[in-house]
């Protein structure tokens, strides 16, 4: 496609289950980022995959969050027993990585943990 | 780690005036972005600019590097120019991740 795309674009799950966040990147971009946003804030970085791997996870806030990139391009962004605090709006990235890192932002996922 | 700040945190301006945004950022940087947030949501890009001057159509940005700052510039501002206005620097060569100021938010009155 055109640009960064994320699914769902809004999720509404009740506190302790499990929820998956999407997104697929723009072809050809090799780097894929992870925000998470809150209300009235800049986003937060969460994790940088470059390819398959996670290059820096640095941003998670904890073992709950987890995510994956098994082909190098769509990514998947879990949350496990979710807290009404991951509550934000999760964004996406893509760049194409390395010298030039020029990031493209998805419209991102609304999360509202219930 | 690197501290991102934007000024003024908000702007209210008529239709038509000229605006100036501005990110301070406490260590030298490797890539700086300029980012609008529409009503929406949508982070559009505005400008990278790690060093120098851009200009694109009513908007233009400068960063001096060296003084660790940079600017936006948005002249004859119209009511879509409304949003959040975000600076992000990556701090260093392959550090990748964007660190994002607070934000600037502008509202445009017709």
């Amino acid at each position: 496609g055109a640009g960064v795309s994320q699914t769902p674009s809004n999720k509404v799950t009740e506190k302790g289950k499990y929820v998956e966040l999407r997104c697929d990147p723009i072809s050809g971009h090799t780097a894929l980022y992870w925000y998470r946003q809150s209300l009235g804030q800049g986003p937060e970085f969460l994790i940088y995959f470059q390819g398959t791997g996670a290059a820096d996870d640095s941003g998670l806030p904890n073992d709950r969050f987890f995510a994956v990139r098994p082909e190098g391009s769509v990514s998947t962004l879990k949350i496990q027993r979710t807290e009404r605090g991951d509550s934000a709006v999760y964004l996406c990235a893509s760049s194409l990585g390395l010298l030039y890192n020029e990031q493209f932002f998805g419209p991102g996922t609304r999360l509202t943990v219930l | 780690g690197i501290q991102v700040e934007q000024s003024p945190p908000d702007l209210i301006l008529q239709e038509g005036a000229n605006s100036t945004l501005r990110c301070n950022f406490s260590d030298s940087v490797n890539n700086l972005q300029w980012f609008h947030q529409n009503p929406w949501g949508q982070l559009i890009n505005l400008f990278y600019i790690p060093s120098g001057t851009k200009q694109n159509g009513r908007l233009s940005a400068t960063t001096v590097a060296t003084e660790r700052y940079s600017l936006l510039y948005i002249s004859s501002s119209q009511t879509t120019d409304s949003g959040v206005y975000f600076c992000a620097v990556e701090r260093y060569q392959g550090a990748q991740k964007l660190v994002f100021g607070q934000g600037t938010r502008l509202t445009i009155n017709p």
